[in-house]
């Protein structure tokens, strides 16, 4: 099976500028959730979908926000860019079992850096 | 809420050495505990995981964690390091709300250095 994908990999932005950023789940695989990485926070959660819907939401401003389509690809948007958005944004995708014990894969990231 | 530390920011290895990662958490309730490694240049992987049973779990590449209820704790071991483990090492832990909701939270991470 083919793994998460994320488009595109790097992208370079002003501030004040929205980006929009692409994730396609593994085959299967319902639920997508979204991750902030950076040296000095660490991995911070964003949010999370399934069927459509959000489930759970990160700290994080209401300029960050997602959705996640009939096909369960999702994606992530930004607006008003911030220096402080530069990171690397991680999608991660599991099967999703009724008990919410499975596992989440994560791909490769698209390194977001604002000027 | 939940948090996660590492106990070690940065440790250097020479290969053959014996590797222990320490990783707490602070929840109460019913957890599923992951160790994730990110080589250098690629993207998470899961190393191994714990949802119930036996508190000894094995996953890839010889690494091994036990979970440690009365510590909160979910330790990473591996006898003998090589210098193909260098890497930076993610405890994660997701609550476990049986309704099916994934939210990892994690350490800060530990960076792996094993030298040759």
């Amino acid at each position: 099976k083919a793994g998460v994908t994320q488009t595109p990999r790097y992208l370079i932005k002003t501030r004040g500028q929205q980006v929009t950023l692409s994730c396609s789940p593994i085959s299967g695989h319902r639920s997508v959730s979204w991750y902030q990485q950076t040296p000095g926070q660490g991995l911070q959660f964003l949010f999370e979908y399934f069927s459509e819907t959000q489930r759970n939401k990160g700290n994080f401003p209401g300029r960050f926000s997602g959705r996640q389509f009939s096909n369960s690809r999702s994606e992530m948007n930004v607006s008003t860019l911030e220096l402080g958005d530069s990171a690397l944004y991680l999608c991660a995708s599991s099967p999703v079992d009724s008990l919410g014990t499975d596992t989440q894969y994560f791909g490769p990231g698209t390194r977001l850096t604002v000027l | 809420a939940q948090s996660v530390s590492q106990h070690n920011h940065h440790v250097i290895l020479s290969e053959a050495a014996s590797l222990e990662l320490g990783c707490n958490y602070s929840y109460g309730g019913t957890v599923n505990l992951f160790w994730y490694v990110q080589y250098p240049g690629q993207h998470l992987q899961l190393l191994l995981k714990y949802f119930s049973g036996d508190p000894l779990v094995k996953g890839i590449k010889g690494f091994e964690a036990e979970f440690i209820k009365s510590k909160f704790s979910f330790n990473l071991r591996k006898p003998s390091v090589q210098w193909s483990d260098t890497a930076e090492y993610f405890c994660a832990v997701n609550r476990n709300s049986g309704a099916g909701s994934y939210q990892l939270t994690f350490g800060k991470g530990t960076k792996l250095s094993v030298i040759p």
